[in-house]
């Protein structure tokens, strides 16, 4: 699998959009981007996946990059709920296909 | 989106003794489940892959005979954590991906044991 980098930690306000960067540069044609986010002490929570083009779904939006080595996950409207560790991951989709776990970026939303 | 349950939550136990840790998944089938070890303050580690009806496949550096994974159904891996010691007090996480019709790609996570050996 890819190896991704991270910022350690960003703050955003409450309400504001948070958005948080992930560089894949070695990322494989036939790997995707996974946006996972850890509660403490919670099991990770699956937030968002792409190939190429950009998503949308119900919790936050993922922008690829064309040449796909960068990625950013969006959180429209950030609560204080969503104070996490957020993790960026790269592999291929198959059913037995591993998802290593880099060191995330600490969001810390601020009242 | 797909359930995965693990229990216990939290276990304490003696040094020396043995403690199993299951992962079921409860809305979907799972030939692959996967186990994670987390300690304090840093990131999930991979331990191993856990194929339903076959050996699992350890990471660098685990030890299959102190881990102990068993896979016996589609919906249910075993941890194993045996003799324990202190150094082994961690955060176990399980997850599986639902390898049927409603095949995503995701893992979806169980909510964590966290394993204190005293």
């Amino acid at each position: 699998d890819a190896k991704t980098t991270q910022p350690t930690s960003m703050d955003c306000a409450e309400g504001r959009a948070a958005n948080l960067p992930c560089n894949h540069s070695t990322i494989s044609g036939n790997e995707y981007v996974y946006w996972y986010r850890q509660i403490h002490s919670q099991g990770p929570q699956y937030i968002i996946h792409g190939l190429k083009n950009n998503e949308t779904n119900e919790m936050a939006s993922l922008i690829i990059t064309e040449d796909r080595k960068s990625s950013t996950l969006i959180l429209p409207h950030a609560t204080l709920r969503d104070t996490a560790v957020y993790y960026c991951i790269v592999r291929v989709n198959t059913n037995a296909g591993k998802s290593t776990f880099g060191d995330g970026t600490t969001l810390t939303v601020k009242p | 989106g797909a359930v995965v349950s693990q229990h216990p939550s939290w276990v304490i136990c003696k040094s020396g003794t043995s403690v199993k840790i299951e992962c079921r998944s409860l809305d979907f089938q799972a030939t692959t489940m996967f186990w994670y070890r987390q300690f304090p303050k840093q990131s999930l580690m991979l331990m191993a892959t856990s194929n339903e009806g076959s050996k699992a496949t350890y990471e660098q550096g685990v030890e299959k005979d102190k881990f102990l994974i068993n896979h016996a159904s589609l919906t249910l891996s075993t941890l194993t954590v045996t003799s324990a010691h202190p150094e082994d007090s961690s955060f176990y996480i399980c997850s599986a991906r639902d390898g049927t019709g409603g095949y995503t790609g995701e893992l979806f996570f169980g909510e964590g044991s966290r394993l204190t050996v005293l």
